[in-house]
């Protein structure tokens, strides 16, 4: 199975502030690789697919970039609804897997 | 609006089964392959397999293998997710979620419409 790994586990951003995410496969996944965001008690919400396509209806301000084994998800300006727990997933072959999260809090 | 509504919340003794449903609606029911995937309480998220919505062909994370059953009912647009031999460890949230490509299975779907979950407890 491919392995996911995120840095950082967690971090604290303040309103306003650039913030990246990373993610590395344990081999290369050409850009098939999907974010998403989960706030607590909801169901996980599509982000970014193949690596650097927006989701319909996702602000402007996500945007995802890599190829091979390193991503990243950039939002350019934090906003307070960015609070929530960031997934990356790998859908190069089965099973799909999933990053363990980077938890994100507004200071 | 599309949307996938599963089944509610359920108590399992171990080694009993569950079944989980999930309705799908405003789209064409044939033309996305569905997934499962399941979040432990506080974890992240596991993938557990696909169905496809023509003619119900599977495939299953190993994980899962002999396990889980995955089947749909084209008569009435749900898909249903089967975990046997229940144990504690399969105490989670379980979600049903909509491959973004029509007529693609693994390679290159994201997950674009994901049903409201299932809490599955397994507790004597």
């Amino acid at each position: 199975d491919i392995q996911m790994t995120q840095s950082p586990s967690s971090l604290s951003a303040s309103v306003g502030d650039r913030v990246t995410i990373t993610c590395r496969a344990s081999q290369s996944i050409s850009s098939y690789l999907n974010w998403y965001q989960q706030k607590p008690g909801k169901a996980p919400n599509l982000l970014i697919y193949a690596a650097s396509s927006l989701q319909s209806g996702v602000p402007s301000r996500f945007s995802g970039s890599g190829s091979g084994t390193d991503f990243t998800l950039t939002i350019s300006s934090l906003q307070p609804e960015d609070s929530a727990t960031y997934y990356c997933q790998q859908s190069y072959s089965t099973p799909s897997t999933f990053g363990p999260g980077t938890k994100l809090d507004i200071k | 609006q599309v949307q996938l509504v599963q089944s509610g919340a359920e108590l399992k003794k171990p080694g009993a089964s569950v079944k989980v449903s999930c309705k799908a609606s405003g789209y064409a029911f044939s033309t996305h392959y569905m997934h499962w995937v399941r979040q432990a309480p506080g974890q992240g998220l596991e993938w557990m397999g696909i169905i496809s919505p023509i003619g119900g062909g599977t495939s299953y994370a190993e994980k899962f293998q002999g396990r889980v059953t995955m089947t749909r009912d084209t008569s009435t647009s749900t898909f249903y997710m089967d975990l046997s031999s229940l144990r504690s460890e399969d105490s989670a949230v379980y979600y049903c979620a909509r491959g973004h490509l029509p007529g693609v299975a693994v390679a290159g779907a994201a997950y674009d419409i994901w049903g409201q979950g299932t809490m599955v407890t397994v507790s004597s």
